[in-house]
């Protein structure tokens, strides 16, 4: 069964620092991995996917990579700022796993100070 | 565009009550889902959608229905709830079920079982 970690469970940083968010996964077995950010007490938007067959995405600040063969995704964002205080999740879609469609990580939750 | 709308917003029911959660896309999507998201356990799907007609188990089906009213509908219903359904649901769509597919979130339904 697949199953996704993701490390720091929680994050303070200035502003203005650069900084990453680790995601790993068991089974490299992957259609697409999706990174969402959650705002307190909102729904998820999506930010990235990266498909099996591609190793990073990029939108503005954000850069996520994908290396499937060592199960690990890490998303990057440049020069931090306070709105960018959230959760973020990441997704994985497995090749194979009856009753099941994406399987979703704990979050990081990330506090960017002023 | 809407996106993926969900009613209630909020809800607060008693032990053994039933209702039923609305969700609508205006996307043309294929594929719908139902995820319960718990605090210290990330998003686990319920049920979900492949295409209008069709309907899955996911990874915690026990206590829900599902119906897919048309292509653009697909309804969660608690026959009897409980304490332990007190949740955070969301509901999500994608283009196609299939496996390269970005999912798109709904603002959520908070419930509460007394």
């Amino acid at each position: 069964k697949q199953e996704v970690t993701q490390i720091p469970a929680a994050l303070s940083v200035p502003e203005g620092e650069n900084l990453v968010l680790n995601c790993s996964f068991t089974d490299s077995a992957i259609y697409n991995l999706q990174w969402f950010r959650q705002d307190p007490g909102k729904g998820l938007t999506s930010l990235l996917l990266i498909q099996s067959s591609q190793r990073e995405q990029t939108s503005g600040r954000l850069n996520a990579s994908l290396d499937k063969s060592s199960g690990r995704s890490t998303l990057y964002i440049a020069a931090s700022q306070p709105g960018d205080s959230a959760t973020y999740l990441c997704a994985v879609r497995p090749v194979i796993e009856f009753g099941q469609n994406f399987v979703f990580g704990p979050g990081t939750r990330l506090s960017v100070l002023p | 565009n809407a996106g993926v709308t969900q009613t209630p917003k909020f809800q607060v029911l008693k032990t053994g009550q039933s209702m039923t959660l609305q969700c609508a896309q205006d996307m043309n999507h294929n594929s719908m889902y139902w995820y319960r998201q718990d605090p210290g356990m990330g998003l686990r799907l319920i049920y979900y959608s492949a295409s209008e007609g069709t309907t899955d188990k996911g990874e915690v089906p026990n206590g829900y229905n599902v119906s897919r009213l048309n292509k653009r509908e697909f309804s969660l219903r608690l026959e009897s709830a409980a304490p332990s359904q007190t949740s955070v649901y969301f509901c999500a769509s994608s283009p196609t079920s299939g496996g390269g597919n970005e999912q798109f979130f709904g603002p959520g339904t908070r419930l509460t079982v007394l």
